[in-house]
Formats: C-alpha cells, structure tokens, sequence
C-alpha cells in the first residue's frame, strides 16, 4: 500500500532501555510528524519535520527523546533509557508539505515499558 | 493545560439518529480545525476541516460548525451508522496566522452507534 507505515508495532522493553521506532512516510510527503498517545490521553504532538528545514523539536518531553529524518524519507524517533511513563502508542504522520493539508497517519508503534 | 477539549469521552446514538461531537478550545489564536476518526489499531483518519473564515463545512453526512466566539466547534453525523463508530478527535492549529501545522489534538469521543 501507499500509505504511512511504522514498525515495529509493537514493542516490550525493560526500563532503562533504548528503543528505536521507524515512520515510512508515503512517498512525496515533504512535512513528517511525531505524536504520542498514552492510555486516555488525546494525541500528544513531539516532533515536526518540513523538507531540510530544522525541525520542530518543542514537543518532545525531556532530552531522552530524539529523532532523525534522511531527507525526506524514513523517520526514526529514538528514546534513550526508557521510562514506564514512555508507555504509550506513538503515531507518525506525513502530509504534502508546509500548508494545512490533512495529515495521514501511521498505525502506531505501541511501547510498554516494564 | 488542554488547549483542545472533548469533555464526552463516549457517546452512544441510535442508527440513524444524529451523532453531535463536541469540541472546546482555549487559544483564540486557533485558525484551523480538524477532526479524525480513529479505528481499534489503527492510526487516525482525515474527516472534515473547517478554517476560521467559515462557521460551517458540510461534507456528504458531517458537517463541522465553528463558533469562534464560544471557541466551540461540533461534528454532526446524520444519518449515523454503526460503522462510524470510533474514536473522533479534534485538532486545532495556527496555521493560518503562525505558519505553523503543529496540531493539538483534543482527548478523542468514543461514538457507538446502535443497530
């Protein structure tokens, strides 16, 4: 399909643990997004990139958490020394470019941290 | 603090019955709207938008109203149906006056329809 993907889309890890999650966005999608949604929590923004601009870095919560884009292709959000309050589903999106275009989303990575 | 507010967490409507979906912001900075649908394991939808120029956008069987003054805007679905039945969050961004396409999501509804 032509669609976002992620992977893994699902992943237990110990705390204190690195992960790493991967975003595809579809092919042409020049402004890529990190969100988060723990359990009865709305979608919690983290990370915006657009084309070879410097990302929107503002939502992510502590230093622990990074990401990287190759161009305007793969995604990867890292977290560094996990934490159980990491626990939650992390949603990418992509969209056309730096506009209100709709944004379509990936199917999530769901991260439990014991 | 939630810039974007759905005070109902669940909502439970009659087929074909009309679905109302509300939604309350904080920021008058606001100039964009949106609302998703968002199925068990999957990522969230593209429904309808609506920009701060208008205070309605109607497409097939949604219709978004927005007032600014009340920084309240609604989702209707008429008729619903029991496939609508999801999670349906709203989102609200600057876009317009900030450049930015950052969106703050509201908490979600969770629509059942009943047969």
């Amino acid at each position: 399909g032509a669609g976002v993907s992620q992977s893994p889309s699902n992943k237990v890890t110990e705390k204190g643990k690195d992960v790493e999650l991967r975003c595809d966005p579809i092919s042409g999608h020049t402004a890529l997004y990190w969100y988060r949604q723990r359990l009865g929590q709305g979608l919690e923004f983290l990370i915006y990139f657009q084309g070879n601009s410097a990302p929107d870095k503002s939502g992510l919560p502590s230093d622990r958490f990074s990401a990287e884009r190759t161009g305007e292709s793969v995604s990867t959000l890292t977290i560094q020394r996990t934490q159980q309050e990491d626990s939650a589903v992390y949603l990418c999106a992509s969209s056309l470019g730096s506009s209100y275009n709709e944004q379509f989303f990936g199917p999530g990575t769901r991260l439990t941290v014991l | 603090d939630q810039q974007v507010k759905q005070n109902s967490p669940s909502l439970s409507v009659q087929e074909g019955r009309i679905s109302i979906l509300n939604c309350d912001y904080t920021n008058s900075m606001f100039d964009y709207f949106l609302w998703y649908k968002k199925y068990p394991a999957e990522g969230p939808t593209f429904l309808i938008s609506i920009s701060s120029i208008k205070d309605k956008n109607e497409d097939g069987r949604f219709t978004v109203f927005l007032n600014k003054s009340a920084k309240h805007l609604s989702l209707h679905i008429v008729p619903s149906q029991p496939g609508d039945s999801a999670v349906y969050f709203c989102a609200a961004s600057e876009a317009f006056i900030s450049g930015t396409y950052k969106y703050i999501f509201g908490t979600g509804t969770r629509l059942k329809v009943l047969a």
